[in-house]
């Protein structure tokens, strides 16, 4: 069925390191591509999307690519700051009204 | 503009209480559903509305009603307590299915059941 799947983190990165959390999907048709974040204590948040292959995703310095021929839409950050620490969570579209989110990867980023 | 709005934040009911979390949206989307949060499981959907008028389930759908009679209210509705439903809670809604575009999120309901 359809699935997405994120790296474990957590992940522990100094300010200013470059970030890569990946996520691959399972390719049931053509589906749209999200990353959201989580606050810690809030809800999510919507970050970035892209609809169709070869699409780029952007916001607030985030990246993400979707690459059709690898099922993958990892997301990525040249230059992280403290205030980036987050729960950081792919999620797919479906062709039956519902979006399936993966399992989270916690980002921690220390001065 | 309030969005999303869930009441309560918190709440800790005992085993076999019922109760009614409270999700409301000002921004006249069709789309709404209710997910839960557990640790080390991500999001897993238990019901959703794509409108006034119309449910189905979700994933983890037991244990939980919920009706839609206007577009703005979409309360869950806990039937009996168990520790089991000890999590917490998210409202979304969207504008469309959420699948193009996206959803809008409320900041939670943490529940405690003992």
């Amino acid at each position: 069925g359809d699935s997405v799947t994120q790296m474990e983190g957590p992940v522990t990165l100094s300010e200013e390191a470059f970030l890569t959390i990946n996520c691959t999907y399972t390719a049931t048709g053509y589906p749209s591509l999200f990353w959201y974040v989580q606050y810690p204590g809030e809800g999510l948040q919507l970050l970035l999307k892209a609809t169709k292959a070869d699409d780029k995703g952007s916001n607030k310095g985030f990246e993400a690519t979707y690459r059709k021929e690898t099922t993958s839409f990892h997301l990525e950050k040249g230059s992280v700051q403290v205030s980036d620490s987050a729960v950081y969570f792919c999620a797919r579209g479906t062709s039956y009204d519902k979006v399936i989110f993966g399992p989270g990867t916690s980002l921690s980023v220390i001065p | 503009n309030a969005g999303v709005t869930q009441t309560p934040k918190f709440q800790v009911l005992k085993t076999g209480q019922s109760m009614t979390l409270q999700c409301a949206q000002d921004m006249n989307h069709e789309y709404m559903s209710w997910y839960r949060q557990d640790p080390g499981m991500g999001l897993r959907l238990i019901h959703y509305s794509v409108g006034a008028g119309i449910t189905d389930q979700g994933e983890v759908p037991n244990g939980y009603n919920v009706s839609r009679s206007t577009t703005e209210d979409f309360p869950l509705r806990l039937l009996s307590a168990a520790p089991s439903q000890t999590s917490v809670y998210f409202c979304a809604s969207s504008f469309g299915t959420g699948e193009k575009y996206g959803y809008t999120f409320g900041s939670g309901t943490r529940l405690t059941v003992v």
